[in-house]
């Protein structure tokens, strides 16, 4: 069975820094590209990053609105993935989603972290 | 970027209806799109991708169909547990985009 688990969220102060764990099993993790996905507190769904395979260097892709203050990583050793998040704005408040990506799309979701920015 | 547009952005329908939800990209897409259902407090689930391909364990009364910019996912014969909200996805290009989401709301 496909399960992702995510951890490490929380409350942070505005500028602050948090990473994000997503624990994967019942795949290999290897093999497959990763993304993270967001939801702010009532509203739409708001793609964030993606890293490919250790095929393709572990190469990442990025929205606007988190390049260069976010970081995504992957350990396949570990089955993990990774969201270092920094320079944190209130507008990042969100709930983060780690979701498995197959031939495109995101077959499989994580439960989703609460990150809430605030002072 | 490429801007996802859906439409209505709710409805009300009872058992049994028929309901159609539209999603129109900004440019084409080919048939790189991909709906989503979301229940409250819960994560998305795939439901359609490649713009008809029904995801393993879903209904087949969730369809899909389109191509280019024009796409459409339909329900028929709503059922309680279809109550919730739907979104669309263009998987062409980076940054991927969703549309703002429809609710299916119970009237």
């Amino acid at each position: 069975e496909v399960q992702l688990v995510e951890s490490g969220g929380g409350l942070v102060q505005p500028g602050g820094s948090l990473r994000l764990s997503c624990a994967a099993s019942g795949f290999t993790f290897s093999d497959h590209y990763m993304d993270w996905v967001r939801q702010a507190p009532g509203k739409g769904l708001e793609w964030v990053g993606r890293i490919r395979g250790a095929a393709i260097s572990h190469t990442t892709e990025y929205a606007a609105s988190v390049k260069g203050r976010f970081t995504i990583s992957r350990d396949d050793s570990k089955n993990s993935l990774y969201l270092q998040m920094n320079s944190l704005k209130s507008e990042d408040t969100a709930v983060y989603y780690c979701v498995r990506v197959v031939s495109r799309y995101f077959d499989y979701w994580a439960q989703g972290a609460l990150v809430t920015v605030s002072s | 970027d490429i801007q996802m547009t859906q439409s209505p952005t709710s409805v009300s329908a009872s058992v049994g209806d028929r309901v159609t939800i539209s999603c129109r990209a900004s440019q084409s897409i080919d048939k790189y799109l991909a709906w989503y259902q979301q229940k409250p407090g819960k994560a998305p689930n795939l439901l359609i991708y490649a713009s008809g391909t029904l995801q393993s364990g879903v209904s087949s009364r969730f369809s899909g169909s389109g191509s280019g910019t024009d796409f459409t996912l339909t329900i028929t014969s709503l059922q309680p547990e279809d109550f919730a909200t739907y979104y669309c996805q263009q998987a062409d290009s980076f940054p991927l985009t969703f549309g703002g989401g429809t609710k299916v709301a119970i009237k």
